[in-house]
């Protein structure tokens, strides 16, 4: 079974440009969650679809930050315009549905690095 | 709103030895579920082992155990016969009514020969 997929792995950019993530869950998996990584800390949820609505939005910093999931697939994760603090590793995780105890599969992260 | 603590930043442990990770964590709750997730260097973060706050028996998975105390509200995992591939950062989660997973800060564990 193929994991969730994410690219780039690495992006370095200047502060004030612009950043698109892109993330393809597991296929059959309804629920897609997008986290912030900061460096020593745990991952904080930004954002979670289900199909393609968003359940919980309460933490994504709406004036840079949007993100949409395709047809109830794919999603990707924008930041527009970028800041220094937004410097982390972006994960995006899916899970079969939006249960509880659903475990959550991840993706490998985009490493993001502003200057 | 919950929050989920580990206090141990990092802790290291001898190959074959048994180590112990701790973790708090603070609700209002009294259906939730706890995790410990797994993320190696430069790799995916993994389930490790999941428990129902209902289910009173504590949950293992191979040589992963938890020693659950709702009262205290403390989720402790148990590494026995500790490998090489042990070697990670350990993150304690909790999620609730809201579905949403809260992760603690993490213990990096360090198992040396």
């Amino acid at each position: 079974e193929a994991g969730v997929a994410q690219s780039p792995r690495y992006k370095i950019i200047e502060k004030r440009q612009s950043v698109a993530f892109w993330c393809n869950p597991i296929s059959g998996h309804a629920t897609l969650y997008w986290y912030q990584q900061i460096l020593g800390q745990g991952p904080k949820l930004l954002i979670q679809f289900q199909n393609n609505g968003v359940v919980d939005d309460s933490q994504l910093p709406k004036d840079r930050f949007s993100a949409e999931r395709l047809k109830g697939v794919d999603s990707t994760l924008k930041i527009q315009p970028a800041k220094l603090e937004d410097s982390a590793v972006y994960l995006c995780a899916s899970s079969l549905d939006w249960d509880r105890g659903d475990e959550q599969f991840f993706g490998p992260g985009t490493r993001l690095t502003v200057l | 709103a919950q929050t989920v603590t580990q206090s141990q930043p990092e802790m290291s442990v001898q190959e074959a030895e048994t180590v112990t990770l701790s973790c708090t964590y603070d609700t209002s709750e009294s259906n939730y579920y706890l995790f410990w997730y797994k993320q190696p260097p430069s790799r995916q973060m993994i389930l490790v082992i999941r428990q129902e706050a209902y289910k009173q028996q504590n949950a293992t998975e191979n040589r992963f155990s938890v020693n659950f105390q709702k009262a205290a509200k403390s989720f402790s995992l148990k590494i026995s016969d500790s490998q090489l591939g042990d070697t990670a950062m350990y993150f304690c989660a909790f999620t609730g009514t809201a579905s949403k997973l809260t992760f603690g800060t993490g213990t990096r564990l360090q198992v040396t020969l």
